[in-house]
């Protein structure tokens, strides 16, 4: 069975700092890897996924994660923070083939203050 | 991208009562999957449902407390049956484009009195 772990759970940052959310995951095969970010009151909204290739990925505002096979890892960065990415950040992984439902993380609350 | 819309969007309903939650989508899909998101934490899978087949529910989760409907690529409903405190959460369905991606409706809040 797949599981992912997210060990930040509760982050706060200062504008302009740098952000580096860790995830790892648990599973033997080949996985899809996500992260989807959840501002307040509105609903889940893809940040960048990773399928194969390049293992660093670009996703939307800025945010980008690097998959490190060896490490089981898919940690989410952003080099300046702004006061706009106040949210919830999960990661999530499904299999590269068969389970196509997602697993998700614990999430991480990141709060920037101004 | 896949635009999903889910109906309604919040209930409050009684102890012991039924609520249906609708998803539709704009698109023909393959994989339409059912989540919650209780208070404060994360999304557990609820069941899978594919069109034509029965849904699969997950460890947990059963098809007498949540009866699935998919009678088509572009529909879904979940039914959370005979309500207790403990079924308030929000419920998300998603489904997976044909790029692989995932994506989620807005939810339905749901409050158990």
């Amino acid at each position: 069975a797949q599981s992912v772990s997210q060990h930040n759970h509760h982050v706060i940052l200062s504008e302009a700092a740098s952000l580096e959310l860790g995830c790892n995951y648990s599973y033997g095969g080949t996985v899809n890897l996500f992260w989807y970010v959840q501002y307040p009151g509105q609903h889940l909204q893809l940040l960048l996924k990773y399928f194969s290739g390049d293992p660093l990925v670009k996703g939307i505002k800025g945010f980008e994660a690097e998959f490190i096979k060896s490490k089981f890892s898919f940690n989410l960065r952003k080099p300046s923070v702004q006061w706009s990415d106040t949210a919830e950040y999960f990661c999530a992984v499904n299999a590269g083939t068969g389970r196509r439902a997602l697993t998700f993380g614990s999430g991480t609350r990141l709060q920037v203050q101004p | 991208s896949a635009v999903i819309s889910q109906k309604p969007s919040r209930d409050i309903c009684q102890r012991g009562t039924s609520l249906t939650i609708q998803c539709q989508v704009d698109s023909q899909v393959t994989m339409m999957f059912w989540y919650r998101q209780q208070p404060g934490q994360s999304l557990t899978l609820i069941a899978t449902a594919n069109q034509g087949s029965e849904a699969t529910y997950e460890s947990g989760f059963v098809i007498d407390k949540f009866p699935i409907s998919r009678p088509n690529l572009t529909f879904s409903t979940l039914t959370v049956s005979n309500l207790s405190p403990e079924d308030s959460s929000i419920y998300l369905c998603s489904v997976e484009a044909p790029n692989n991606e995932q994506f989620f409706g807005p939810g339905t809040r749901l409050t158990v009195l």
